[in-house]
């Protein structure tokens, strides 16, 4: 199956600053890729998909990058309600793998 | 708006059986493929099963680690997603979520879960 790595584990940021998370596949995953914000005790939602795609809803501030098996997600401009765990999940090789993910937390 | 309501989890000893149910609103249920995924204590997600929009048999898949234990099936005309577990093994401990699946399998909406735990 195809693993994928995110680093940083733990990303300690002040609201206002800017985040860059990074995902790594074992294999290449094309641009299938899509990115979930997780809070404790929440749904995950759906933020990117198709590497660079935003989800219906989602702030412009969230925006995602990437090819074959590197890809990012950058958030431009941390509000407090960003901070939480995000998981990177690939689509196009059986069985759909996710990240370790990593933890935003304020700094 | 859509929403996805897990029940069903709770305490149960190795070797034993659970079933989880899900309830779907907000959508045409019977239009779309449906998952089950889980997280177990301090580790990442993990997709466990899914199942077509019409439920034929054919098109039911399982993770290597849930294969022969564990059964997905629906029910369109309630709106409502199942998994059967049986043989259940400690390392099955997790909170379940069930997730609609978009764009093939991509997951966009997601329940808040229910959670699982296998010990004696």
């Amino acid at each position: 199956e195809t693993v994928l790595t995110q680093s940083p584990g733990t990303l300690s940021l002040s609201p206002g600053e800017g985040a860059t998370l990074s995902c790594r596949a074992s294999q290449s995953v094309g641009t299938y890729v899509a990115w979930y914000q997780h809070k404790r005790g929440q749904a995950p939602r759906l933020l990117i998909y198709d590497a660079s795609s935003r989800a219906t809803g989602i702030p412009a501030r969230f925006s995602g990058s990437g090819s074959g098996t590197e890809f990012t997600l950058t958030i431009s401009s941390l509000e407090t309600e960003d901070f939480a765990v995000y998981y990177c999940q690939q689509r196009i090789n059986w069985p759909p793998t996710f990240g370790q993910g990593t933890k935003v937390d304020i700094k | 708006q859509v929403r996805l309501v897990e029940s069903g989890g709770g305490l149960v000893k190795p070797g034993g059986s659970l079933r989880l149910s899900c309830a779907a609103s907000g959508f045409t249920f019977s239009d779309y493929y449906m998952s089950w995924l889980r997280q177990p204590p301090g580790k990442g997600l993990e997709w466990v099963s899914n199942i077509d929009d019409a439920g034929y048999s054919y098109n039911i898949k399982y993770a290597d680690s849930v294969k022969g234990r564990f059964t997905i099936s629906r029910d369109n005309t309630k709106n409502s997603l199942f998994l059967q577990m049986d043989n259940l093994r400690a390392e099955d401990t997790a909170v379940y979520y069930c997730a609609r699946q978009f764009n093939w399998n991509y997951f966009d909406s997601w329940g808040q879960g229910t959670l699982v735990i296998v010990s004696s």
